[in-house]
């Protein structure tokens, strides 16, 4: 059984620019969320993919965006980053949209924004 | 909405000691309560979840933890601490909403346990 595995593990952009950052969720999960954790802060919930489908979405811009692939990996998309983009992101998996269980981690993907 | 709180940004105990970091919760039905433990640079590791049944409930790592419901607490406990247990914890509650569920999480608290 393979677990969540997240890429990139860092990288560096400029303010203005773009990034994407890639999720392959556990064996056998087909939903997918995002979270954002700044610096000292706890996760904080971006949005859910279901099916391919967004079903869910926290306070968060819509120059974050996402998409959910048939074999239920995921991307995040961060427009016009801005410096307050600077987190760790974080991709979680879960049996189905209505789990009351655990949600199941990626290592992250840690974004400077300079 | 569900939330919970971490009173505390730091615990510090010695190793050896029992350690207890707290947690309170405010949901509207039943609560599905969560702990998890981040190591530096890493993502975040399940310790233990109380669904229903047993207010105590055991986990990982010799971790587990007391559901109070009259409190609205969920603290996460052990009973001898260990230096390789020095992590940031998080508290979490599933948020149940409509067409979706999420896990809502607390601020963290760094425990640090000293030789």
């Amino acid at each position: 059984e393979t677990g969540v595995t997240q890429s990139p593990t860092h990288l560096i952009k400029t303010r203005g620019q773009q990034v994407t950052l890639r999720c392959s969720s556990q064996s056998g999960h087909n939903t997918v969320s995002w979270y954002q954790q700044a610096l000292g802060q706890g996760p904080q919930f971006i949005f859910q993919y279901y099916r391919e489908e967004e079903n869910g979405r926290g306070n968060f811009p819509p120059r974050f965006s996402g998409l959910q692939f048939p074999n239920y990996s995921s991307e995040l998309n961060v427009n016009a980053l801005e410096l307050d983009d600077s987190a760790l992101y974080l991709c979680a998996s879960s049996l189905t949209r209505f789990d009351t269980g655990e949600l199941f981690f990626g290592e992250g993907s840690r974004l400077t924004v300079l | 909405a569900q939330s919970v709180a971490q009173p505390e940004d730091q615990v510090n105990v010695a190793e050896g000691n029992p350690l207890t970091v707290k947690c309170t919760y405010s949901v509207s039905g039943n609560p599905y309560l969560f702990w998890y433990v981040q190591y530096p640079n890493r993502g975040l590791q399940f310790l233990l979840k109380y669904i229903t049944g047993d207010n105590l409930v055991k986990g990982s790592y010799g971790f587990e933890a007391e559901f109070n419901k009259s409190q609205t607490s969920f603290h996460l406990k052990k009973p001898s601490a260990l230096v390789s247990d020095s992590a940031l914890y998080f508290c979490a509650v599933r948020d149940m909403n409509s067409g979706y569920s999420t896990l809502t999480f607390g601020k963290g608290t760094m425990l640090l346990v000293s030789p």
